[in-house]
């Protein structure tokens, strides 16, 4: 199976970076996504690492090793509006659960003025 | 376009009835889930389906059933809700890439 850790709740003020970390362990591996929800909505999809590196999407940075099973999701010029939940997701290509996404906990970001 | 639709928004049940909740897509993906979430949780699969035709138990499928009805619609039924199926539940699509979803603005359930 597949399990993924990330720290439950972050908070940060406006204009600030915080980084939201994920582990992961899992028998294989695609690659790591990232998703946000606020409140009552709909997760979003923000972005999709299957290499290691950064991969840069405006204000969001999303990082992966897969030697050590860790990424992360950088989030720069913090605005109110980010103050969301974040997942991250992993695909395991082996076993019967290869076509499914499996996500973490998330964690609660609040950014305050 | 409107991506992906769900309904109900909201639902009230009472242990033992049944109900098929709905979901459509426009975005023409050939990939369809349904995921429940639970307060302070993370999404938990609870069917899929690759294409139209087939459909594929999730991590979470005990107490519903699904529907591939079309390339668009993929329903979800509980067949006797239990104050367990308690949940918000969402659809989502994806083309080939699974890792890139889109999802629905959720189905709230409460079961009493």
């Amino acid at each position: 199976g597949q399990s993924l850790e990330q720290p439950s709740e972050v908070t940060a003020v406006e204009g600030a970076i915080v980084q939201i970390n994920c582990t992961y362990q899992t028998s294989g591996f695609y690659g790591l996504s990232w998703y946000q929800q606020h409140d009552g909505g709909a997760p979003t999809f923000l972005s999709y690492n299957a290499l290691d590196g950064l991969e840069e999407t405006g204000r969001f940075s999303s990082f992966l090793s897969r030697s050590d099973s860790y990424g992360y999701l950088l989030l720069q010029e913090l605005q109110m509006k980010d103050s969301a939940s974040y997942f991250c997701a992993v695909r395991d290509p082996t076993g019967r659960s290869a076509r499914q996404l499996t996500f973490g906990s998330g964690t609660q970001l609040t950014v305050l003025p | 376009n409107a991506g992906v639709t769900q309904t109900p928004k909201f639902q009230v049940l009472k242990t033992g009835q049944s109900m098929t909740l709905q979901c459509a897509q426009d975005m023409n993906h050939n990939s369809m889930y349904w995921y429940r979430q639970d307060p302070g949780m993370g999404l938990r699969l609870i069917y899929y389906s690759a294409s139209e035709g087939t459909t594929d138990k999730g991590e979470v499928p005990n107490g519903y059933n699904v529907s591939r009805l079309n390339k668009r619609e993929f329903s979800l039924r509980l067949e006797s809700a239990a104050p367990s199926q308690t949940s918000v539940y969402f659809c989502a699509s994806s083309t080939r890439r699974q890792e890139t979803q889109y999802f629905g603005p959720g189905t709230r359930l409460l079961v009493l």
